[in-house]
């Protein structure tokens, strides 16, 4: 069983703070990671994704994630945060071969102004 | 700038009857998807359509049922409401299938049954 998981449900930091959220998933082949970003009464929208080559990849507005196999984990980062980017962050997984994509359970950032 | 079109954006309704919701896309993409999002912000996967086959199904009411005419639509049906059924559903669509790991979602439709 394929497995995204979001650790922290709430982050709350001050515009300009430099943030992590991070992002584990449980699955032993290979497997494509993405994060996305939904403000509120909005649809969900695409940040990044990785499948393998270089660990860091870059996303819009300044977000970069990096995949670490050994730790399972895909971490979303952003280094100077703006209060627009108050939001829930989703991950997901979606192993090779498989039909679907799995979601975590979102983390709210709050970016206090 | 938004390409997955999705319609209604609200819809209250009462207890037992039909709904209908609606989703076009304009990338050319040949998956398209639903998702319910519950009030906890959960994801859901109900359905999922490659080229108008139903390829995914994950266990849902029967009451549901998803609508594709062509690769560009794919409603979804819900014949008798419950409260239960009030949520977000998001439609999403992808090409090449799920291993592109790339959605496009619309701006969602949010049902309340009371």
């Amino acid at each position: 069983t394929q497995t995204v998981s979001q650790s922290d449900a709430h982050v709350t930091v001050f515009e300009g703070d430099s943030v992590e959220l991070r992002c584990n998933y449980s699955y032993g082949g290979s497997i494509y990671l993405s994060w996305y970003i939904q403000h509120h009464g909005h649809g969900l929208q695409f940040l990044l994704k990785y499948y393998s080559g270089n660990p860091v990849v870059q996303g819009v507005n300044g977000f970069e994630a990096e995949f670490s196999k050994s730790d399972s984990s895909f971490h979303l980062r952003k280094a100077s945060v703006h209060w627009s980017d108050s939001a829930v962050y989703f991950c997901a997984g979606t192993p090779t071969g498989y039909q679907n994509f799995y979601f975590g359970k979102g983390t709210s950032l709050t970016v206090i102004p | 700038e938004t390409a997955v079109f999705q319609t209604p954006n609200y819809h209250v309704t009462q207890v037992g009857n039909e709904v209908s919701f609606n989703c076009k896309q304009t990338l050319g993409h040949d998956t398209m998807y639903w998702y319910k999002q519950d009030s906890k912000k959960l994801l859901k996967i109900m359905f999922s359509y490659n080229n108008k086959q139903l390829i995914v199904n994950e266990t849902v009411p029967r009451r549901f049922s998803p609508q594709s005419s062509d690769k560009a639509h794919l409603n979804l049906r819900i014949k008798s409401v419950e409260p239960e059924d009030s949520a977000v559903y998001l439609c999403a669509s992808s090409y090449g299938g799920a291993n592109t790991g790339q959605l496009y979602f619309g701006e969602g439709s949010k049902l309340t049954v009371l």
